[in-house]
């Protein structure tokens, strides 16, 4: 079965501060995506990064960087430099069977995570 | 601007009435979605949409409904057969599937349902 797992329920951080949040994951597919998500307290989905499990190297946007450990089956998420404005939730999303014919492109979501940036 | 609308914001059901969620995207995306989330937790699959015409149940699709005649519409309807509704509804909507592209799913705003 398809699992994502995000073990920190809620994180604080300083402001300018780095913070990773963890996410593991499970399945036996070989090609898969992996995605992260913020959700403000207004309750939008704000696509932040992608990563696809065929790639060589991890993928980074601006301040946030993902930390892609197929081995561990494990893809945490860094926010460098956080912000006031990075107080938020966060989730890690899988996409299983990606690039594929039989993708539906669902994606299976984790708990989530709080961040709360402390100025 | 490109994007999805999802419609209201805010809604009240009464017990026994079913009511429907409005859906609409402008991305001439093919896929569409809807989520429901519980106070606290992730997302849930309820339905989805790969076509115009055909859709899919996800996890949790007792007491819903859908339908997907355009391809920028995809709306939800709760019936009286979901004893729970009181949930925070998410529509998405994902651009055709091609190999060694990125497939991103973007979300609406989200409609807040809440039972009276």
């Amino acid at each position: 079965a398809q699992k994502i797992t995000q073990t920190q329920p809620g994180m604080f951080v300083q402001e300018k501060e780095a913070v990773t949040l963890d996410c593991t994951y499970d399945t036996s597919d070989q090609s898969y995506g992996l995605f992260w998500y913020k959700q403000p307290s207004s309750g939008e989905m704000i696509f932040l990064i992608y990563q696809g499990s065929y790639d060589e190297q991890n993928a980074t946007e601006g301040r946030y960087s993902l930390n892609f450990q197929k081995a561990r089956k494990s893809a945490n998420l860094v926010i460098s430099a956080s912000q006031l404005g990075d107080s938020a939730m966060y989730f890690c999303a899988m996409s299983p069977f990606f690039l594929r014919s039989s993708n539906t492109g669902k994606l299976i979501f984790g708990q989530g995570t709080t961040l709360q940036v402390k100025p | 601007d490109g994007g999805i609308t999802q419609s209201p914001k805010y809604l009240f059901r009464k017990e026994g009435q079913n009511v429907t969620l409005s859906c609409e995207q402008n991305l001439n995306h093919d896929a569409m979605y809807w989520y429901r989330q519980d106070p606290g937790q992730g997302l849930r699959l309820i339905y989805y949409s790969q076509i115009v015409n055909d859709f899919q149940k996800g996890d949790i699709a007792e007491g819903y409904s859908v339908s997907r005649e355009k391809k920028e519409s995809f709306p939800l309807t709760v019936t009286s057969a979901q004893k729970n509704p009181t949930a925070f509804y998410l529509c998405a909507s994902r651009g055709e599937v091609a190999s060694g592209e990125k497939e991103t799913q973007y979300f609406g705003p989200g409609t807040r349902l809440l039972v009276l």
